[in-house]
């Protein structure tokens, strides 16, 4: 069974701290998806990031960053320079094979950005 | 381009009581998924649909089911409800279906509230 650990339930930083959240997965599938949503207080998850599980290579896209290394099964996901709009649930999630629409989810980092 | 649109966005149901659930996908996208969100299991996969048939199914009873249309607009059925029905559905679509899904795109939700 695939499973997705997010050990952070909470995390509060003050504006413009550089902020990680952790996750950790366990699949038996050897090709896979690895997601980063993120849920304001609206409700809408809003996708963020994707990873294919062949394409180890991190990258950078504006303030968010994410380290994936298959090796420890971690997909973390940094956001610099965090600003109070980034309050949100973020949510880490992990495809069935290459079928992200039955996705497994995390239980969610709630980030709290204060002024 | 319109999101994914759910209806109802809230409603209030009593126990024993059956409700439907609608999603109108983002135009193009063939894959709709719905997921429960409730505080206490988080978000869990319920059920995906693509091209009009139901391709995956969650850890769900009979009580809850599905249908998928050829517009691709799905509905969500759960019938007998219990109390710990309430919760956020939430519905998602994908572009490509099949099994190489790309990210979720999500509807703002249908909170369902069962007295």
């Amino acid at each position: 069974a695939q499973k997705v650990t997010q050990a952070q339930t909470e995390i509060s930083v003050v504006e413009k701290e550089d902020v990680t959240l952790d996750c950790v997965y366990e699949t038996r599938d050897t090709t896979y998806y690895l997601f980063w949503y993120k849920q304001p207080p609206s409700g809408e998850l809003v996708f963020l990031i994707r990873r294919n599980s062949f394409d180890e290579q991190n990258e950078i896209s504006g303030r968010y960053s994410w380290n994936f290394q298959k090796s420890t099964s971690s997909f973390n996901f940094t956001i610099t320079a965090s600003q109070v709009v980034d309050s949100a649930v973020y949510f880490c999630a992990l495809s069935e094979g290459t079928n992200a629409g039955k996705s497994t989810f995390g239980d969610g980092t709630t980030l709290t950005v204060k002024p | 381009k319109a999101g994914v649109t759910q209806t109802p966005r809230y409603l209030i149901k009593t126990r024993g009581q059956q409700v439907t659930l609608s999603c109108s996908p983002i135009s193009g996208h063939r894959s709709v998924s719905w997921y429960q969100q409730t505080p206490g299991q988080g978000l869990q996969f319920l059920f995906e649909y693509f091209s009009e048939t139901q391709r995956n199914k969650g850890n769900f009873p009979g009580r809850f089911s599905g249908r998928q249309f050829s517009n691709s607009r799905s509905e969500m059925n759960v019938s007998t409800l219990e109390l710990g029905d309430s919760a956020l559905y939430l519905c998602a679509s994908s572009l490509e279906g099949g099994t190489n899904t790309g990210e979720l795109f999500f509807g703002e939700g249908s909170r369902l509230t069962v007295l």
